[in-house]
């Protein structure tokens, strides 16, 4: 049974177009999390979310809009998109923040031709 | 603002040989500090996490890192590497117990030769 599981794994799209990622864990967390690694292998935080709550928006443009329907569920959707935006998104989760670990989906590697 | 950093985007070591990773950090407040595992088109996979108490930590898979205060490092270590042990590593620093989020170091990339 996979704790953190992201689809698709991959998505090949065309600029300008609108995507969404979609996040489940089922290891009862309260916190989720959306993760961007570049094609440098470089990870950074983009948006945190504790009890459905935003708590972190890393200066993310505001065409990624992600959306909690409740804590076991980290959707993330993009409109617009941009050659730049090709990269490979990691949803993750933890119980509560700080010194607790982070559980990390298998990513989705997105694509924009 | 909290900042990591790996020296050696890659490291290559004989199968058998000592593995060494290494991660500072700069942070304004006692960190929490954390060792991943990257495997190929995979996700990340926690090694070990210092948080407080005892500065050795011991891990999975027969790695540990040691928390040193004064040189601002966690560097990983494994006795005896292992081919199942090539993949990215990251080293990542949370600031508090009210940080959500991780900042990650730009990871090192483990090379094991037969």
């Amino acid at each position: 049974d996979t704790a953190v599981s992201q689809t698709p794994k991959y998505l090949v799209t065309q600029m300008g177009n609108d995507k969404s990622i979609k996040c489940e864990q089922n290891l009862g967390h309260d916190t989720m999390y959306w993760y961007k690694q570049d094609s440098k292998k470089f990870l950074k935080i983009m948006f945190s979310y504790n009890n459905k709550e935003l708590i972190i928006n890393e200066t993310v443009p505001n065409r990624f809009s992600p959306k909690s329907p409740d804590k076991a569920h980290l959707n993330l959707h993009i409109n617009s998109l941009e050659l730049g935006d090709s990269a490979v998104y990691f949803c993750a989760s933890s119980q509560g923040a700080g010194n607790t670990e982070a559980f990390f989906g298998q990513g989705t590697r997105l694509t924009v031709v | 603002a909290q900042s990591v950093t790996q020296l050696g985007s890659h490291v290559s070591v004989s199968e058998g040989a000592l593995v060494l990773l290494r991660c500072n950090y700069s942070s304004s407040v006692p960190p929490y500090l954390f060792w991943y595992v990257q495997y190929p088109n995979q996700g990340l996979q926690l090694l070990l996490k210092y948080t407080t108490g005892a500065t050795l930590v011991k891990g999975i898979n027969g790695f540990e890192a040691e928390f040193k205060k004064s040189e601002t490092s966690f560097h990983l270590t494994k006795p005896s590497a292992h081919m199942s042990d090539a993949a990215e590593y990251f080293c990542a620093v949370s600031d508090g117990d009210s940080s959500y989020k991780l900042i990650f170091g730009s990871g090192t990339r483990l090379l094991v030769r037969p």
